[in-house]
């Protein structure tokens, strides 16, 4: 139990356009899903947390006009990296939890985004 | 001071050996403590997860918690090369609330 998905595995898109990825919970509902980004070598940097029916709550640092996140419902979120540029390049991996007392994270499979 | 700290890596050992993984946590308060394994290029797996004080054991693994030293640890019994990746230390204050992750330690098991 407690599946993620997260789609695309893996997006090249060129400079200055948008790229929408997916995050479904397939066997649950979460009310709360977490964006997480991820540069190589290094550790797992939180950008956002996506509340269902409201605004998202970003990071400091993450600017929320260029990922815009929607929780639309109790099984899926969207991120979109907006006006993409090369230094977006990153592994953009989403997760999700159960809501139940002490449960963990379920992390998608992650999306390697290149930007050209 | 990180919120979330792990001794740096990368950790060694041979196959079949014990490895030990340390993480220690600045928040006096938090409730809820999780090791996740990444291999390169991919997401991060749960392995375990602890709340209360003492050990924990799943197989070959065991967290420990020390809530009072503000420390837990995971160790590998039977190191195999397949358990060569980074292992992240995760911690949460309360329940709803987001992950704070450690850089991670890179362990190698070496046949």
């Amino acid at each position: 139990g407690a599946v993620v998905s997260q789609h695309p595995s893996w997006v090249i898109c060129k400079s200055g356009t948008s790229v929408k990825i997916e995050c479904r919970s397939l066997d649950f509902q979460a009310t709360t899903m977490f964006w997480y980004r991820q540069f190589p070598k290094q550790s797992l940097m939180l950008m956002a947390t996506s509340n269902e029916g409201s605004k998202a709550t970003y990071e400091q640092g993450v600017e929320k006009d260029k990922f815009l996140i929607n929780h639309a419902s109790l099984t899926l979120s969207t991120l979109t990296v907006t006006s993409a540029h090369p230094e977006d390049s990153s592994f953009y991996i989403c997760s999700a939890r159960v809501e139940a007392v002490n449960s963990p994270l379920h992390f998608g499979n992650g999306t390697r985004l290149t930007v050209t | 001071q990180k919120e979330v700290e792990q001794n740096s890596g990368p950790l060694s050992v041979p196959e079949g050996a014990i490895a030990s993984l340390n993480c220690t946590y600045s928040d006096r308060g938090s409730q809820s403590f999780f090791w996740y394994r990444q291999y390169s290029g991919k997401s991060p797996e749960l392995i375990m997860f602890i709340y209360s004080n003492g050990d924990k054991e799943d197989g070959r693994f065991t967290a420990q918690l020390n809530k009072a030293s503000q420390y837990v640890s995971l160790l590998i019994r039977d190191s195999q090369p397949s358990d060569s990746a980074t292992y992240l230390c995760a911690v949460r204050l309360t329940n709803a609330g987001k992950s704070t992750f450690g850089d991670g330690t890179t362990l190698t098991v070496k046949p």
